[in-house]
């Protein structure tokens, strides 16, 4: 199993273009998630997804898009990148949609994606 | 407010020595709390976790130790290595339906050889 593969690895944008970021798991995971990591500001959850055709919003949304069309694939999609979403990105999974990241559920993490907005 | 803060921000220890990373939340209803380890350039993986029935929990030279009363839990690395230099996330959640787990904001640790 690979698990949880994110593309690109790194990506410089300008402002205002869009663009989209890749995620993928075959582990067969119902729950998806994006998180976003800041310098001093930890890990902060984007949008999740707890099946596909199901898709909710977390803690900072702003900005962001995302669909879940199938069980393995989670696009997250920046429609007018600004430079404050200069950050890492990372997409996370985990087997259970209602035990997401807990005891029998740990979340997978993918390597990220380094995205500068100039 | 943040629901899980962690501290120290940094650490620097000797090899050999011992690491200890705390962690503090907010919420009584917190009922699993898990530890994760991220190395540069990759995402962060379970460690070690544990639930708030048991004060210790050990795997290898990883301890969790938790305090209930205090709503404090403490990462204790004993005979750290080069090899554990890492960013460390406690986190925290609630187990039932729609749980979600809450991230502190990571410490970096260095273990100098």
């Amino acid at each position: 199993n690979a698990g949880v593969t994110q593309t690109p690895k790194f990506q410089v944008l300008k402002t205002g273009q869009s663009m989209t970021l890749q995620c993928a798991q075959d582990m067969n995971h119902e729950y998806m998630s994006w998180y976003r990591q800041d310098p001093g500001m930890g890990l902060r959850l984007i949008h999740y997804s707890v099946g596909a055709g199901i898709t909710d919003q977390g803690e900072v949304p702003n900005g962001y898009n995302v669909s879940r069309s199938t069980t393995e694939d989670f696009p997250l999609r920046l429609l007018s990148a600004a430079p404050s979403q200069t950050s890492v990105y990372f997409c996370a999974s985990s087997y259970s949609p209602i035990d997401r990241g807990g005891l029998n559920s740990p979340l997978h993490f993918g390597n990220g994606t380094r995205l500068t907005v100039t | 407010q943040q629901q899980v803060k962690q501290s120290p921000q940094s650490l620097i220890v000797q090899k050999g020595g011992i690491s200890i990373i705390n962690c503090a939340y907010e919420n009584t209803a917190f009922d699993y709390f898990p530890w994760y380890q991220q190395f540069p350039g990759k995402g962060p993986a379970l460690l070690i976790a544990i639930r708030p029935d048991v004060s210790e929990k050990k795997e290898g030279r990883f301890t969790i130790s938790f305090n209930k009363s205090a709503k404090q839990f403490s990462l204790h690395i004993m005979d750290s290595q080069p090899g554990d230099s890492a960013t460390y996330f406690c986190a925290a959640s609630i187990s039932g339906a729609n749980s979600k787990l809450t991230f502190g904001k990571g410490i970096t640790l260095s273990v100098r050889p």
